[in-house]
């Protein structure tokens, strides 16, 4: 079975502050993605990252990086100099092949993590 | 600007009303999907179409039906709704088949059901 944690429910920051978003998932295959979401008050979810289960390499973005463990099984994804514009809802999401017996990706998610950032 | 383009932004209809929610993408996608969202929950797959054709059904209730009429199209006709249906909806995209590629997302319609 699929599964991913996102253990944070709600995070609360102050701009500038640099924020961390955990993502724990657990799946049986061998060949896996890993994604992560963004929802703004709009309703959108934004694609921002892909990471396929082979490569470990962390990312950088501008002010977003992320982590890949796959010995601890997690994918987190940090915010540095959190802005305000930066608050919504943030999902991690995983595509494997057993999660629905056929290619054409079903994502898992996380039930998400809410993110606040005051000025 | 969002890729894929929902229909309407917002909805409200009545339990024995009929309506259709409509989804539009250009980016030559052959992979479509509805989910549906409740407020601060993750969205929850409700179908896919993989080259026109349906190839999942998340055991939806009959009420719901969709429908895609081509490669760029995808709609979801709604009948005698419940009030627990009230909800956003989440039109995807993506390319078919394969686990990689990532699911573009629509803004959604928030769908109220009186």
């Amino acid at each position: 079975a699929q599964k991913v944690t996102q253990a944070q429910t709600e995070i609360s920051v102050v701009e500038k502050e640099d924020v961390t978003l955990d993502c724990v998932y657990e799946t049986r295959d061998t060949t896996y993605y890993l994604f992560w979401y963004k929802q703004p008050p709009s309703g959108e979810l934004v694609f921002l990252i892909r990471r396929n289960s082979f490569d470990e390499q962390n990312e950088i973005s501008g002010r977003y990086s992320w982590n890949f463990q796959k010995s601890t099984s997690s994918f987190n994804f940090t915010i540095t100099a959190s802005q305000v514009v930066d608050s919504a809802v943030y999902f991690c999401a995983l595509s494997a092949f057993h999660a629905g017996g056929t290619s054409y990706g079903k994502l898992t998610f996380g039930q998400g993590t809410i993110l606040t950032v005051h000025p | 600007d969002t890729e894929v383009t929902q229909t309407p932004k917002h909805l409200v209809m009545g339990m024995t009303n009929k309506k259709s929610l409509k989804c539009e993408q250009h980016m030559g996608h052959r992979a479509m999907y509805w989910y549906k969202q409740k407020a601060k929950k993750p969205p929850e797959l409700m179908f896919v179409y993989s080259y026109e054709k349906l190839s999942i059904n998340e055991s939806v209730p009959s009420r719901f039906s969709p429908e895609c009429p081509n490669s760029s199209l995808l709609n979801l006709h709604l009948h005698a709704l419940q009030p627990e249906d009230s909800a956003l909806y989440l039109c995807a995209s993506s390319h078919a088949g394969t686990l990689s590629q990532p699911q573009h997302f629509g803004d959604g319609t928030r769908l109220s059901i009186l």
